[in-house]
């Protein structure tokens, strides 16, 4: 099955320091993933996406992820963290079922805290 | 911008009443969505649209129906709402050439 694993529920961070939010993925052929971030009672917002090219992939709000086909893994980071980072982020893949219409698989979320 | 509006942000239904979930994009997209979201299993997709009368199952359709009339509306209705549908609805619409999602601000349905 094509799949998402965001393996930590939770990270926290302090204010300043360097974030790192994982994913890894499960998907036949090239992958398309990408990263969205949802704040209280809000819908998510597209954060980026990495199709092909570069593996280092820069997106809003001075994020970025790297993809790594070896380790099938695409970490989203942030050099310096804002307590504004404080949010719940998923990481999603295109899913190419062997009929019918492709669709995004999303993880099951983490929830990022940056403390003053 | 893309603008997806869903028209309840809160509702509050009994047990087997019918529930309708609208929701409306100004972009022309083709490719319509409705996911419900819960709490450590993320988004899971209920049905999809991708043209007018058209409509797929996603990965959890029981218990769900939806309707497109038209292009800018799609609409997800429970017929007999139960307490396992308390959750949170959000719909989206898709790019078809960029492949990004573009989501409304999500319903919040609480079922008593």
């Amino acid at each position: 099955a094509q799949s998402v694993a965001q393996p930590e529920d939770q990270v926290n961070v302090a204010e300043g320091n360097p974030l790192t939010v994982k994913c890894t993925y499960s998907v036949s052929g090239n992958p398309y993933l990408f990263w969205y971030v949802q704040y209280p009672n809000r819908g998510l917002q597209f954060l980026l996406k990495y199709i092909t090219g570069d593996n280092l992939v820069k997106g809003s709000y001075g994020f970025e992820a790297e993809f790594n086909k070896s380790q099938t893994s695409f970490h989203l980071k942030k050099p310096s963290a804002l307590v504004s980072d404080s949010a719940l982020y998923f990481c999603a893949v295109r899913a190419i079922p062997n009929t019918g219409f492709q669709k995004l698989v999303f993880g099951t979320g983490t929830r990022l805290l940056v403390s003053p | 911008d893309v603008k997806v509006t869903q028209s309840s942000r809160y509702l509050v239904k009994r047990t087997g009443e019918k529930v309708f979930l609208e929701c409306v994009q100004d972009m022309d997209h083709e490719n319509m969505f409705w996911y419900r979201q819960d709490p450590g299993l993320g988004l899971r997709l209920i049905y999809f649209s991708y043209d007018v009368k058209m409509k797929e199952k996603g990965d959890i359709p029981e218990g769900y129906s939806v309707s497109r009339e038209k292009k800018e509306r799609f609409s997800l209705i429970l017929e007999s709402a139960s307490t396992n549908q308390t959750s949170m609805y959000l719909c989206a619409t898709r790019d078809r050439v960029k492949w990004e999602l573009f989501f409304g601000e999500g319903s919040r349905l609480t079922v008593l």
